[in-house]
């Protein structure tokens, strides 16, 4: 079956630790997307890209990096420069444009302690 | 800049009542509009889709109407059911490939 998978489903991390959260999709769409959710403040994009080996920030990039070296894959660092990661992070994926429906992931809960 | 505007929750109904969400959105260019679900814990899905004015999206009994003139493409659903309790996004396509959401809206069906 096609789709986004996302790991792991919950992460705990340390204050001043860095953490990757993994996406991989098998959907054949150009473009990825990072977001994050918060109570109340609905869903925040922290990075995109819509081709390998380019991406562009998003509204919420500081203290996050990414890659995407491959089609199907689009990790998502948290630095120990993002002042409050704990969240709920999606990933997701459109064949390009804007106007495509979006396809989400599973979601992955990170919890600093 | 583009901005989704929906109404706040959450919002409670019993079952077989008909729901309304309102969302509104800025006017700017020709945007695709969306409503997506999210249930407890899972990521969010597609409910339904407009790309135009006056076109009309429907999924599963829920239907939106793509509003031009008011800007708006409010959710409704004429008889809910308790699996029918989620989350529930207004979005728009917009500028540089990115998508804008709205804050969402809780719907809790009660038997």
């Amino acid at each position: 079956d096609g789709g986004i998978t996302q790991s792991p489903k919950y992460l705990f991390r340390k204050e001043g630790q860095n953490v990757t959260l993994s996406c991989e999709q098998n959907l054949n769409h150009d473009a990825m997307y990072w977001y994050r959710q918060d109570p109340g403040q609905g869903l925040r994009l922290i990075y995109y890209s819509q081709i390998v080996n380019d991406f562009q920030k998003g509204d919420i990039a500081e203290g996050y990096s990414v890659s995407r070296e491959k089609k199907e894959s689009f990790p998502l660092t948290v630095t120990s420069a993002q002042k409050n990661p704990t969240a709920f992070y999606l990933c997701a994926s459109n064949q390009r444009e804007s106007t495509d429906t979006q396809y989400f992931g599973p979601g992955t809960r990170l919890t600093v302690l | 800049g583009n901005s989704v505007t929906q109404m706040e929750g959450p919002v409670t109904l019993s079952e077989e009542a008909f729901l309304t969400i309102n969302c509104t959105y800025t006017a700017t260019g020709y945007p695709s509009l969306f409503w997506y679900v999210q249930y407890p814990g899972e990521g969010l899905q597609l409910l339904l889709k407009a790309t135009k004015a006056d076109d009309k999206g429907s999924n599963k009994g829920f239907e939106a109407t793509y509003r031009k003139e008011t800007t708006s493409f409010h959710l409704e659903k004429g008889s809910v059911q308790v699996s029918d309790s989620a989350v529930y996004f207004c979005a728009r396509s917009g500028g540089y490939q990115k998508v804008t959401f709205g804050t969402g809206t809780k719907l809790q069906v009660i038997p």
